[in-house]
């Protein structure tokens, strides 16, 4: 069964480092998703990605954040300047379509990440 | 702001229990709400619900979705200790974004 595929499953970082989270979303899905979970609460949704370009950001999602899709395969989530509360569960989903049935987020098994 | 409100947080029930667990949603040009089942890691998919009052049946679970009410219940019958997870439920408005609530804790003891 196709899958959303996430590198590292862990990383470790001291605080001010730059971290890339690297995600290959399945194959044939369109819309691509990064999610936060800080250990013990809730999915937070950072930012969506559709048509090569951001859809939509959360509040958490500031300028220490980016993303890209270099290559039309690899998705990923890059941390400019790492801050202790930095320090979560991320998630990549990717999403074939809105249409009817299709809009299921298929979810990677996670990077943890670990700030010092 | 837009909310997704899951009770309870958490429950411990023995095997054999039927469970029920509750989420309520306020959010903006809601599409469809969600039901995942999160153990170790990744959220796993378990129903898609969009229309009121039709039941989503799979195995021991199954899920309603009430838009007047703004509500949905996922409900377990005949627990076992493999459905001891976090289940988290997700409501998607259109605009591109899911809002997940909190999730419920299940425990099922043998």
């Amino acid at each position: 069964e196709p899958e959303v595929t996430q590198t590292p499953s862990h990383q470790v970082t001291q605080m001010g480092q730059e971290v890339i989270l690297r995600c290959v979303p399945i194959s044939n899905h369109l819309y691509f998703y990064w999610y936060r979970q800080i250990l013990g609460q809730k999915v937070e949704f950072l930012v969506s990605f559709y048509n090569n370009e951001i859809s939509e950001k959360s509040e958490i999602f500031d300028d220490q954040f980016s993303v890209e899709r270099p290559d039309g395969s690899n998705f990923t989530l890059k941390i400019r300047s790492t801050k202790l509360e930095d320090s979560a569960m991320y998630f990549c989903a990717s999403m074939r379509d809105r249409s009817s049935g299709a809009n299921v987020l298929t979810f990677g098994a996670g990077s943890r990440l670990t700030v010092l | 702001e837009d909310k997704v409100v899951q009770s309870p947080l958490s429950l411990v029930v023995h095997e054999g229990d039927t469970v029920t667990l509750n989420c309520s949603y306020e959010v903006t040009n809601f599409r469809s709400l969600l039901w995942y089942k999160q153990e170790k890691k990744a959220p796993t998919f378990l129903f898609m619900l969009t229309s009121s009052g039709i039941e989503k049946k799979s195995g021991r679970l199954s899920s309603i979705l009430d838009k007047k009410e703004l509500f949905s219940i996922l409900n377990i019958t005949a627990t076992q200790t493999g459905d001891s997870a976090v289940y988290l439920c997700a409501v998607e408005a259109t605009g591109n974004q899911f809002y997940f609530g909190t999730g419920t804790s299940l425990t099922v003891i043998p």
